[in-house]
């Protein structure tokens, strides 16, 4: 069964550093997501993706956060200037039509030293 | 915007016996009810789910009941087994193509031998 797929699965990196996590949807999707999970707590929404533009973004999505799809497979989430309150597991999701299920990765472990 | 509550945050039952967990929701405008267990160390996976327009979903063992009126869903898993041991998320959204989902802060579903 075709899966969403995330590298890398554990990024550490010191506040004021620049991230980018990657993420490669299933490949005939066309809606595209970042969410993000702290730990111990419930899953935020982000930002949704589709036909290259956003299409909505939640209060967290600040302007230290940008998404990009840079080729016909790849789904990036960069933060700009990391902060310690971005230390989070980060959710890659897709979907191919509206009103289809969402199709989750592993997930990227994000470290903020 | 929307906001789900879900309780209880941990459910301990016994193997064989059904669990239910109960969220609601705040946006009457919202239609799509999505449910999701994660695993350690994994992404959410949708495990069911429930549109507007129907009040009661059922697959083999798991069921989704939704009162509109009352503006809450439950998850109800019958004859548990060990391997029902994960966190469950609720959500919520309402659906315009690439729109986010809300979730609820999870259950801790335990499931004792």
């Amino acid at each position: 069964e075709p899966e969403v797929t995330q590298t890398p699965s554990h990024q550490v990196t010191q506040m004021g550093q620049e991230v980018i996590l990657r993420c490669v949807p299933i490949s005939n999707h066309l809606y595209f997501y970042w969410y993000r999970q702290i730990l111990g707590q419930k899953v935020e929404f982000l930002v949704s993706f589709y036909n290259n533009e956003i299409s909505e973004k939640s209060e967290i999505f600040d302007d230290q956060f940008s998404v990009e799809r840079p080729d016909g497979s790849n789904f990036t989430l960069k933060i700009r200037s990391t902060k310690l309150e971005d230390s989070a597991m980060y959710f890659c999701a897709s979907n191919d039509v509206k009103d289809s299920p969402l199709h989750f990765g592993n997930g990227t472990r994000l470290t903020v030293t | 915007g929307e906001n789900v509550e879900q309780h209880p945050s941990t459910l301990s039952v016994q193997e064989g016996d059904s669990a239910v967990i109960k969220c609601t929701y705040s946006d009457s405008a919202s239609n799509y009810f999505p449910w999701y267990k994660q695993e350690l160390g994994k992404g959410p996976q949708l495990i069911i789910d429930i549109r507007s327009n129907v009040g009661e979903k059922k697959d083999q063992r798991i069921a989704v009941t939704l009162n509109k009126t009352a503006k809450h869903f439950s998850l109800h898993i019958t004859e548990t087994q060990p391997e029902d041991s994960a966190v469950y998320f609720c959500a919520a959204s309402i659906r315009r193509g690439a729109d986010g989902l809300t979730f609820g802060k999870g259950t801790h579903l335990i499931i004792q031998p």
